[in-house]
């Protein structure tokens, strides 16, 4: 299995543009993450879906932010306008199961995407 | 919140010697995990302690947990150069895990 496969590694764009981060999980997994990573901040959850059902959303920071799953094996994450305070790494991860049934709560990281808002 | 924190904030030894990580958390956990990421990279996981459990053991890794102090340690032991990474404490709940900002450690050969 290539593991959490996320696109694009690094992108650049300018204040307003929309930005679209990608994510496949890992077969078999039925629950994704989104999180962001910055030097203030730490990793922040924005959002979780299980079965495709988005769970938790209060992490996503504001309403130009936005993230789908429109399959079991695919999500993306959307801003719109993009901002300078957006540049981040973001990140997915994906996890097995549901922990209350197997009692752990192990994910499993893409390698992140690099965004840089000019 | 459930957030770690993890102390120190920068660790800088030398191969071979042991490195020791610590974690704080605030309320109740089912279990705390910590992960790894080497710079550029996504994170990866390294171990779980449950909530039950006071110690536990993978390799050269070593983990407590004290959950009457809330806190957690990460014993890394004969260091490498190839352990140098940023590492995090992770408390779960039962659907999500929230991360510290992580421990840098640096081990110069």
């Amino acid at each position: 299995d290539a593991g959490v496969i996320q696109s694009p590694r690094h992108e650049v764009t300018e204040m307003g543009q929309e930005v679209t981060l990608r994510c496949k999980l890992i077969s078999g997994h039925n629950s994704l993450f989104w999180y962001r990573q910055t030097m203030m901040r730490g990793l922040e959850l924005l959002i979780y879906f299980n079965n495709n059902v988005p769970i938790d959303d209060s992490g996503m920071p504001e309403d130009r932010f936005s993230a789908k799953m429109p399959n079991a094996s695919f999500s993306t994450l959307k801003i719109q306008p993009s901002e300078p305070r957006d540049s981040a790494v973001y990140f997915c991860a994906s996890r097995p199961g549901d922990p209350r049934v197997s009692g752990a709560n192990v994910l499993t990281f893409g390698a992140g995407s690099r965004l840089t808002v000019l | 919140s459930q957030q770690g924190e993890e102390d120190p904030q920068a660790l800088s030894i030398q191969e071979g010697e042991n490195a020791t990580m610590n974690c704080s958390y605030k309320t109740s956990i089912n279990n705390l995990q910590w992960y790894r990421q080497n710079s550029g990279r996504g994170l990866v996981h390294l171990i779980l302690i449950r909530s039950n459990e006071r110690e536990k053991h993978s390799g050269r890794l070593r983990v407590t947990l004290d959950t009457s102090k809330k806190s957690s340690s990460l014993l890394i032991t004969a260091s490498r150069a190839a352990d140098t990474a940023s590492y995090f404490c992770a408390t779960s709940g039962y659907s999500t895990l929230t991360f510290g900002k992580g421990t840098m450690l640096l081990v110069s050969p």
